[in-house]
């Protein structure tokens, strides 16, 4: 099994492009995460799903938008970039929430605005 | 609102020392607690969690957290720092069945 998968691994984009992170796990989980990670704030959790088709709001969720058209992906996507949004992004994955939310992350992608 | 304290940004040991590495959470409800290490250039994976069983939980490469209601504390510790062992490490609770708060991190540094 691969486990959760992201692509790309690096990214630098010019401040107002678009893109989109695809983010991919083969453990069959229902939820699903994106995580920005920035130097001495932790992980900050973007955006969520719950299950395939829906979508929620995180922590610090403006910028982005989401989506879970099959259970196995969660894109993030990128409307207009800025540089306030260079960072490390994961996605991670979890069976369930409570003591089922052990979650497993992706590698992670680097994505620098100019 | 929950939220989870990691004292101290960077801690550094000596290799063969002990680990200690804290952690203070606050929850309305009784809280799922876990640890996490991550390795440069790494996702994070699951050190050890707790979910109301024993109170000292073992974790994978020899580390171990003891639950301590009274002080709202879930330490990380291991007896014998290896040099494999540097990393940053996060310390996440989840109230009940609500979202995960990650902390800040600790990075970890093994000085041999």
């Amino acid at each position: 099994n691969a486990g959760v998968t992201q692509t790309p691994k690096f990214r630098v984009l010019k401040t107002g492009q678009s893109m989109t992170l695809l983010c991919a796990q083969d453990m069959n989980h229902e939820y699903m995460y994106w995580y920005r990670q920035d130097p001495g704030m932790g992980l900050r959790l973007i955006h969520y799903s719950v299950g395939e088709g829906t979508t929620a709001k995180g922590e610090v969720p403006d910028g982005y938008n989401v989506s879970r058209l099959k259970k196995q992906n969660f894109l993030l996507g990128l409307e207009s970039a800025a540089p306030s949004q260079t960072s490390v992004y994961f996605c991670a994955s979890s069976w369930g929430v409570g003591p089922y939310n052990e979650q497993f992350f992706g590698p992670g992608t680097r994505l620098t605005v100019l | 609102a929950q939220s989870v304290t990691q004292l101290g940004s960077h801690v550094s040991v000596s290799e063969g020392a002990l680990v200690l590495l804290r952690c203070n959470y606050s929850s309305s409800v009784p809280p799922y607690l876990f640890w996490y290490v991550q390795y440069p250039n790494q996702g994070l994976q699951l050190l050890l969690k707790y979910t109301s069983a024993a109170t000292l939980v073992k974790g994978i490469n020899g580390f171990e957290a003891e639950f301590k209601k009274s002080e709202t504390s879930f330490h990380l510790t291991k007896p014998s720092a290896h040099m494999s062992d540097a990393a940053e490490y996060f310390c996440a609770v989840v109230p009940g069945y609500q979202k995960v708060t990650f902390g800040t991190g600790t990075k970890l540094q093994v000085i041999p």
